[in-house]
């Protein structure tokens, strides 16, 4: 079975600082990793991801997360938040390898919530 | 490029009632898959539709049932409302068939209301 941990429910940076929100995972095999953001009243937009290759990945807005195998992590990170990246995270998993059609079930930690102030 | 989109934005119903909730996948997909998300909660995986069958189900009862069509659209009904039932269901959609399939693409969801 898969499964992601996110270990804080809340995050709080002011404006300009850097940020990391944590994710840990367990699935057989290789992981493929998410990273979406959800705003109030709507769905989960998609802000990177790692499938293979380099453990650096690069994702929209300035975010960034790396992979690493050893600690099961793939943490999310900003150089500098603005008051705009206030809003709920989301860390998913799934079996990485080749499908034949349907079976990309994603599974979802529980959220954190980043709140970044003036 | 239009998205995923999902209908209707808003529903309430009563304990006991049916409900069907309907997505249209992001131009290009052809695989649907619907979650659960209470409130608080992370998203939940109910099912998966390619080619017009269930490919993947999670741990949901019956009472969650669900439809794709030939254009790939999809529903997803449910039977015998319980206050439980009260989430936001998001619909996800990607490319099947032979591949990495990596990226799943959401809708805003439905919000459904039970009283």
């Amino acid at each position: 079975a898969q499964s992601v941990a996110q270990p804080e429910d809340q995050v709080n940076v002011a404006e300009g600082n850097p940020l990391t929100v944590k994710c840990t995972y367990s699935v057989s095999g290789n992981p493929y990793l998410f990273w979406y953001v959800q705003y109030p009243n709507r769905g989960l937009q998609f802000l990177l991801k790692y499938i293979t290759g380099d453990n650096l990945v690069k994702g929209s807005y300035g975010f960034e997360a790396e992979f690493n195998k050893s600690q099961t992590s793939f943490h999310l990170k900003k150089p500098s938040a603005l008051v705009s990246d206030s809003a709920l995270y989301f860390c998913a998993v799934r079996e990485g390898g080749w499908l034949t059609g349907g079976g990309n079930k994603l599974t979802f930690g529980t959220g954190t919530q980043l709140k970044v102030e003036l | 490029d239009a998205g995923v989109t999902q209908s209707p934005t808003h529903l309430i119903k009563t304990r006991g009632q049916q409900v069907t909730l309907r997505c249209s996948p992001k131009s290009g997909h052809d695989t649907v898959s619907w979650y659960q998300q209470a409130l608080g909660q992370g998203p939940q995986f109910i099912f998966q539709y390619y080619e017009e069958e269930e490919r993947q189900r999670g741990n949901f009862p019956d009472r969650f049932s669900g439809h794709q069509f030939p254009n790939y659209s999809s529903e997803l009904n449910v039977n015998a409302l319980l206050l439980g039932d009260s989430a936001l269901y998001l619909c996800a959609s990607s490319l099947g068939g032979a591949g990495p399939q990596p990226t799943s693409h959401f809708g805003d969801g439905t919000r459904l209301s039970i009283l």
